[in-house]
């Protein structure tokens, strides 16, 4: 399975809506359960990936509600809704329908 | 709390060889599958390989496969990876991770390069 992330970088401004999207090359919904095996991830300079959403929209604990997932099948977004400083870095979105395969990046820079 | 501590990264020419180590801790580590997962130089993550908790099962990518063996030691809480054969493209730095729902905690990552 492939995933495919755009825009590969954008910059927003402090307290403006970042919104980042991935597709995969096959439908990541598993009938039986009726949940999208997509995941994202956050990553910052020198530091491994952090998981920030599973299931394509659960929140991860402690993860700020300001992170929110979305979509379904092929088509997914990860919305920033009002950029942070700290929130600088790399987001991969990965899948786990079969094995694991992530994309290549989005980096989120401030304006 | 969770922790994951890689070893065993070096420089390594191609053809030869390389054992990597994980040591894990705060968390019953015969509970959860476990994965090794790769990201080169300014590249997004490739997983590499997982195994099951048990150590009875093993999945690897194309690209590892016939080269890269993982196991794990649940009586050590380790993870390794042994890496025959390697090529250029190999160089990464190789993390542990273990794997719930997905991967949720990674560990810090150890540098595999491979260079004549």
């Amino acid at each position: 399975i492939v995933m495919t992330q755009s825009p590969d970088s954008l910059a927003v401004s402090l307290g403006e809506r970042a919104t980042i999207n991935c597709k995969s090359s096959q439908s990541l919904l598993y009938s039986s359960d009726n949940k999208n095996y997509l995941a994202w991830y956050q990553q910052k300079p020198g530091q491994p990936p952090k998981l920030l959403i599973y299931w394509a929209s659960t929140r991860e604990s402690g993860v700020p509600d300001r992170f929110s997932g979305s979509g379904s099948g092929t088509d997914f977004t990860l919305t920033i809704s009002s950029l942070q400083a700290e929130d600088v870095a790399v987001y991969y979105c990965q899948q786990f329908y079969s094995t694991r395969t992530f994309g290549q990046g989005t980096k989120v820079e401030i304006k | 709390q969770v922790q994951l501590v890689e070893s065993g990264g070096d420089l390594v020419q191609p053809g030869g060889s390389l054992r990597l180590s994980c040591a894990a801790s705060g968390f019953t580590f015969s509970d959860y599958y476990m994965s090794w997962i790769r990201q080169a130089p300014g590249k997004g993550p490739e997983w590499v390989s997982f195994i099951s908790n048990s150590g009875d099962a093993a999945y690897y990518a194309d690209s590892v496969k016939g080269r890269f063996t993982i196991s794990r030691d649940n009586a050590k809480n380790s993870l390794y990876l042994q890496m025959n054969s390697l090529r250029v493209e190999d160089t990464a730095v190789y993390y542990c991770a273990r794997e719930v729902t997905t991967t949720d905690y990674w560990g810090q990552g150890t540098l595999v390069t491979v260079s004549s």
